[in-house]
C-alpha cells in the first residue's frame, strides 16, 4: 500500500543552522509529493511539490528533490530563521487520484 | 489565488447538540474537496471525499450518519457533527482542490476548525 514516513521530531536548531527533515515514501505507480508546513493554530500551508522523479520542489529557501531510486522527498533549507518554526508535513498522491497520504508530521523548532 | 476559508474558526457546544463547519473555495471552483481530523500533535486523518452534486465517499471506520456532508456548490461543502460528544473534539480541517475537470491534484487547505464539545 502507500505509505509516508518522516522523521520523528520534535528538531530544535539554532537561527542560520541547516536543516534537513526526511521523508521516505512507499507507494506504486508514479505519486506526486508534497511538503506541507502547518503554524500553530492554522491549517496547512503548501510549501512545495514535485510531480515526477528527479522533479525539484522550492520555495522560501526551502526545497526537496523526487528521488525514485530512493524513494525519498527530503526537505531542506540551508538556514533556518526563528520564523520556520512550525509542523513540516510530507505527503504524497497517487497517481491517478486527489487523496493524500501524509506523513505523521515533524515539528521544527528553531531558537534565536 | 487558491484561498479556502473556514467557518467558524472555533466552537464550543454542549454535548448532544449538532454542528455545521463550512468549507468554502474563495476564488476557484471546486468539484473536490476532503474534510480531515487531526488529533493534538498528530497526523491528519482523511475523513470524507466530497464531491459537489453527489453522495459525499467516507473512509473506513467514519460514520456517515455522524458526519453528514453536504456539497451542494462548487464553493461550498458543509461538515455537519450530529449528536457531539467529546469525543468528538477535534481540529477539523477541509481542503479543495482547484478546477472542474478533474487534473489538477494540489489540495488547498483551510485553516482549520476547532471544535470543543462539553
Amino acid at each position: 500500500g502507500n505509505s509516508v514516513t518522516q522523521m520523528e521530531g520534535p528538531v530544535t536548531l539554532s537561527e542560520e543552522a541547516f536543516l534537513t527533515i526526511n521523508c521516505t515514501y512507499t507507494a506504486t505507480g508514479y505519486p506526486s509529493l508534497f511538503w506541507y508546513v502547518q503554524y500553530p493554530g492554522e491549517g496547512l500551508q503548501l510549501l512545495l511539490k514535485a510531480t515526477k522523479a528527479d522533479d525539484k520542489g522550492s520555495n522560501k529557501g526551502f526545497e526537496a528533490t523526487y528521488r525514485k531510486e530512493t524513494t525519498s522527498f527530503h526537505l531542506e533549507k540551508g538556514s533556518v530563521q526563528v520564523s520556520d518554526s512550525a509542523v513540516y508535513f510530507c505527503a504524497l498522491s497517487p497517481s491517478g487520484t486527489y487523496k493524500y497520504i501524509f506523513g505523521t508530521g515533524t515539528r521544527l523548532k528553531v531558537l534565536a | 489565488g487558491a484561498v479556502v476559508s473556514q467557518h467558524p474558526s472555533r466552537v464550543i457546544c454542549k454535548s448532544g447538540t449538532s454542528v455545521k463547519i463550512e468549507c468554502r473555495s474563495l476564488d476557484f471552483q471546486a468539484t473536490t474537496m476532503f474534510w480531515y481530523r487531526q488529533f493534538p500533535k498528530q497526523s491528519l486523518m482523511l475523513m470524507a471525499t466530497s464531491n459537489e452534486g453527489s453522495k459525499a465517499t467516507y473512509e473506513q471506520g467514519v460514520e456517515k450518519d455522524k458526519f453528514l456532508i453536504n456539497h451542494a456548490s462548487l464553493t461550498l461543502s458543509t461538515l455537519t457533527v450530529t449528536s457531539a460528544h467529546p469525543e468528538d473534539s477535534s481540529f477539523y480541517i477541509c481542503s479543495a482542490v482547484p478546477g472542474t475537470t478533474g487534473n489538477q491534484e494540489t489540495q488547498y487547505f483551510g485553516p482549520g476548525t476547532r471544535l470543543l464539545v462539553l
